[in-house]
């Protein structure tokens, strides 16, 4: 089967843009995170996803971030305003695991993002 | 802040060495994983431990656990060119900084 999806695989835009990234988990995975990670550096937990409940969303560095999850499937992580800061690979994965990190979590290829 | 981290954040080996690699942690975990990562993309699972395990094996990779040291240890047996990646442990929703090992053939 299809493993995590993430659209776009690039994407360049100009400072002060909205930009949105899309993740496809693993058909059945009721649980979610997307990480940023900066150049040369480990992943920063960014927000959590599981099933129906209230999203974990302690990481997010600013409240021009947000993330939503439709239908327990696809998400969409949004910047608004970018910031040069915001440049980074923007990472999804889903896992079939019903808490944090109890069991393995599958990674798609990532998003880079580079804002001008 | 990031609970793992990882140490050294470096290491550069011959092919067929072993490459070991330590992770440290804050608070008390479930279960710990190690993953790997290649040209600084999608990750990719290597090993899962349990809190209440001290060792586990998979292939050429072990994996060792001390809860009472809140540390970790991946061990490369007999390294291969095709091992050079990035490594991270990972503790509850936060992965460590990594260690980037290069095997030299």
């Amino acid at each position: 089967g299809a493993g995590v999806s993430q659209s776009p695989s690039n994407k360049v835009t100009e400072k002060g843009k909205d930009v949105e990234l899309r993740c496809d988990p693993i058909s059945g995975h009721t649980a979610l995170y997307w990480y940023r990670q900066s150049l040369g550096q480990g992943l920063e937990f960014l927000i959590y996803f599981q099933g129906n409940s209230a999203p974990d969303k302690s990481g997010l560095p600013s409240d021009r971030f947000s993330a939503e999850r439709t239908g327990g499937s696809v998400s969409t992580l949004t910047i608004q305003r970018t910031q040069q800061e915001d440049s980074a690979v923007y990472l999804c994965a889903s896992s079939p695991e019903t808490g944090p990190n109890t069991g393995e979590l599958f990674f798609g290829e990532g998003s880079r993002l580079t804002v001008l | 802040s990031q609970q793992g981290e990882e140490d050294p954040q470096a290491l550069s080996i011959q092919e067929g060495e072993n490459a070991t690699m330590n992770c440290s942690y804050k608070t008390s975990i479930n279960n710990l994983q190690w993953y790997r990562q290649n040209s600084g993309r999608g990750l990719v699972h290597l090993i899962l431990i349990r809190s209440n395990e001290r060792e586990k094996h998979s292939g050429r990779l072990r994996v060792t656990l001390d809860t009472s040291k809140k540390s970790s240890s991946l061990l490369i047996t007999a390294s291969r060119a095709a091992d050079t990646a990035s490594y991270f442990c990972a503790t509850q929703l936060v992965f460590g900084a990594g260690t980037i090992l290069r095997v030299k053939s």
